[in-house]
């Protein structure tokens, strides 16, 4: 089955920093980039950046850039997005997207992660 | 960066056609922007429902259609049911591998 896992979800402080991961599974998973997608409480959907699982290669929209980074570990299809320096403002649920085969939407989602941040 | 933007809400009658359109606060959409939409539930993650302009996503109806519409990307939905309301979002690539969601529209059918 493909399919995209997520991490369960996440409490943190302000200042701290927080580790999502997204597992790919029934497909080969460096032949498609994964995209990360933020929502906020009742807000729209964001789009943070992506990562390049065959090689590694990322990149980030401009408001991201410096706290945020994308790995992945190819012996177990996962991509982690790590967010450092936290505020309330990053209190949303993270979301990973599979590229579709265009390369220029995003077909597959996975469940959505709630990050939240709160003192 | 440009902002994408869409109607904050819209109403359609059941059985009826609704059209909404995703522009940009400067300049014109066209394919090259690789316009897709997805709908979303409360709770729930984004649906894709088409991707390209105007291709349908796998199993997605063909109520649902995309399309330019003069300076804006556009998804149509004809014969409304209720349970198409919900949040539809756009998406447009904005050149150099970066992506940019418009802020949703909120379709109530009624």
């Amino acid at each position: 089955q493909v399919q995209l896992v997520q991490s369960g979800a996440e409490e943190k402080k302000p200042g701290d920093s927080v580790t999502v991961s997204c597992k790919a599974s029934g497909y080969t998973f460096t032949a498609y980039y994964i995209h990360w997608v933020r929502q906020a409480p009742g807000q729209g959907l964001e789009w943070m950046g992506r990562i390049n699982p065959n090689n590694g290669g990322s990149n980030y929209v401009d408001k991201f850039q410096g706290r945020v980074t994308m790995t992945r570990d190819t012996s177990i299809s996962t991509v982690y997005m790590d967010l450092n320096r936290l505020t309330s403002d990053d209190t949303a649920v993270y979301y990973c997207a599979r590229d579709g085969a265009s390369n220029m939407y995003f077909q597959l989602w996975g469940q959505g992660t709630l990050v939240t941040v709160s003192s | 960066q440009t902002a994408v933007t869409q109607e904050p809400s819209f109403s359609v009658s059941p059985g009826g056609t609704v059209t909404l359109t995703c522009g940009l606060g400067s300049g014109s959409v066209s394919t090259s922007h690789y316009p897709s939409w997805y709908q979303q539930t409360p709770g729930q993650a984004p649906r894709t429902l088409i991707y390209a302009t105007n291709t349908r996503s796998s199993g997605v109806p063909d109520r649902f259609s995309g399309s330019i519409l003069g300076n804006k990307a556009a998804l149509t939905i004809t014969g409304a049911q209720a349970d198409d309301e919900c949040d539809y979002y756009c998406m447009l690539y904005m050149g150099s591998a970066i992506w940019a969601f418009g802020g949703g529209t909120k379709l109530t059918v009624l």
